[in-house]
């Protein structure tokens, strides 16, 4: 079985600064890494996922992610942000292999960009 | 427009009285997911189904019920409702049996309150 930690539940920061919202994972298979984003209101959207090959993934809207497979952590980063980046971004994983689907969630950072 | 499409959007009732939340994919896919969502929790799975007739248990899937008599759509049903149900629900497809390059499409989410 796999899990998932996200360790801040709420990152607050100022337009144009740089933002990392972390995520450690666990698992004793190898696995694939997502990020998704909630805006307001709306369902989940794919910002960017990895699945193998270069460790450093770029996405949509600017963000990129790292994956250190050392460390078992998948963090999410954008150099700027904007205010319309402000939102709930999910880390998931799914085992490799015929895991059928199943994504596991951490619990979620939420995204505060003030002017 | 290829979506995810989910009623009702909201849903207020009241203990005991049975409701279904529908689901429905315009996209063909084979690869249906039903999932809660709540603060500090993340995502967990309810249930999936991998095809037509073809469903199984997720990490929560107590007081839940699901069909999958078409392949473009995957009801879900509380027979019984309670409290602890108070979530917001959202469902998810993919093409292929979720395998880890293939990406999950999530619904617009529907927010059940259980009085």
């Amino acid at each position: 079985a796999q899990s998932v930690t996200q360790l801040d539940s709420q990152v607050p920061v100022f337009e144009e600064a740089p933002v990392e919202l972390r995520c450690n994972y666990s698992s004793s298979v190898s696995v694939y890494l997502f990020w998704y984003v909630q805006y307001p209101n709306q369902g989940l959207q794919l910002l960017l996922k990895y699945l193998s090959g270069s460790t450093l993934v770029k996405g949509i809207n600017g963000f990129e992610a790292e994956f250190n497979k050392s460390q078992t952590s998948f963090h999410l980063r954008k150099p700027s942000v904007h205010i319309s980046d402000t939102a709930e971004y999910f880390c998931a994983v799914k085992a490799g292999g015929t895991s059928y689907g199943k994504l596991t969630f951490g619990q979620g950072t939420i995204l505060t960009v003030h002017p | 427009e290829a979506q995810v499409t989910q009623n009702p959007r909201y849903l207020i009732t009241v203990t005991g009285k049975k409701l279904t939340v529908t689901c429905s994919q315009n996209m063909n896919h084979e690869y249906m997911s039903w999932y809660r969502q709540d603060p500090g929790l993340g995502l967990r799975q309810i249930y999936y189904s991998m095809n037509v007739e073809v469903t199984d248990k997720g990490d929560v899937p107590e007081g839940y019920k699901v069909s999958r008599k078409e392949k473009r759509n995957f009801p879900l049903i509380l027979e019984s409702p309670s409290p602890n149900q108070t979530s917001l629900y959202f469902c998810a497809s993919s093409l292929f049996q979720g395998a880890g390059t293939d990406t999950q499409y999530f619904g617009p989410g529907t927010r059940l309150t259980v009085l």
